[in-house]
């Protein structure tokens, strides 16, 4: 079964600072991989996602990943915050069977921005 | 273009009440997936459904829980006689569908904060 562990439920990081975001994945294959934000009260837009070709991803607002296979890592990066960046972020998982798309998710860090 | 829709965003019931939930996909998309967010918690995979049709439930609740994506209309997630640890926010997302193993991206609306009194 698939599993997806965020280190950190809670990161502060000063404006300006990169942010770093951990992601660790369990699963039997390479999976598809995904990064999701989350403001109060809102659903969920997607940042990025790996589904193949080059591991370093870029996604919307400055946030770019690497998936690591050999660490089984999808962490998520910004070289520097802004304000607007806080939120709470979900990393997700899904296998790559064809009619098998459920997302399995971490369960979230909020990100907080120190003026 | 219209998102995902989601009504009531806000619902509120007694304990033994019934909560009907209501989602509208992204027009064209044909696979609609409920997710439940408890407080302080990710999202949990409840069911998936083709139109008429439930591909995966693996993630719904025994008894008292329900869904449906009927050939017209929006679909249902309906949870009767609720409790207070049904209240959560629900999230429904839609998808195309394509073969041979390519991904399609879900889409999430806005979720159905229920609480139960």
């Amino acid at each position: 079964a698939q599993s997806v562990t965020q280190l950190g439920s809670h990161v502060s990081v000063s404006e300006g600072a990169l942010v770093l975001l951990r992601c660790n994945y369990s699963s039997s294959v390479p999976p598809y991989l995904f990064w999701y934000v989350q403001y109060p009260n809102q659903g969920l837009q997607l940042l990025l996602k790996y589904t193949t070709g080059a591991t370093l991803v870029k996604g919307i607002n400055g946030f770019e990943a690497e998936f690591k296979k050999s660490e089984t890592s999808f962490h998520l990066t910004k070289p520097s915050a802004h304000m607007s960046d806080a939120a709470e972020y979900f990393c997700a998982v899904s296998d790559r069977s064809e009619g098998a798309q459920k997302l399995v998710f971490g369960q979230g860090t909020r990100l907080t921005i120190n003026p | 273009n219209a998102g995902v829709m989601q009504n009531p965003r806000h619902l509120v019931r007694r304990r033994g009440q019934e909560a009907r939930l209501r989602c509208s996909p992204v027009k064209g998309h044909s696979h609609v997936y409920w997710y439940r967010q408890l407080p302080e918690e990710g999202l949990k995979f409840m069911v998936y459904l083709q139109k008429e049709n439930i591909i995966d439930e693996s993630g719904m609740p025994k008894e008292r829980f329900s869904a449906e994506f009927p050939k017209e209309g929006p679909s249902i997630l309906r949870i009767q006689q609720v409790v207070r640890g049904d209240s959560a926010a629900y999230f429904c997302a839609s998808s195309p569908w394509a073969s041979g193993g390519y991904y399609n991206e879900q889409f999430f609306g806005p979720g159905t904060r229920l609480t139960v009194l």
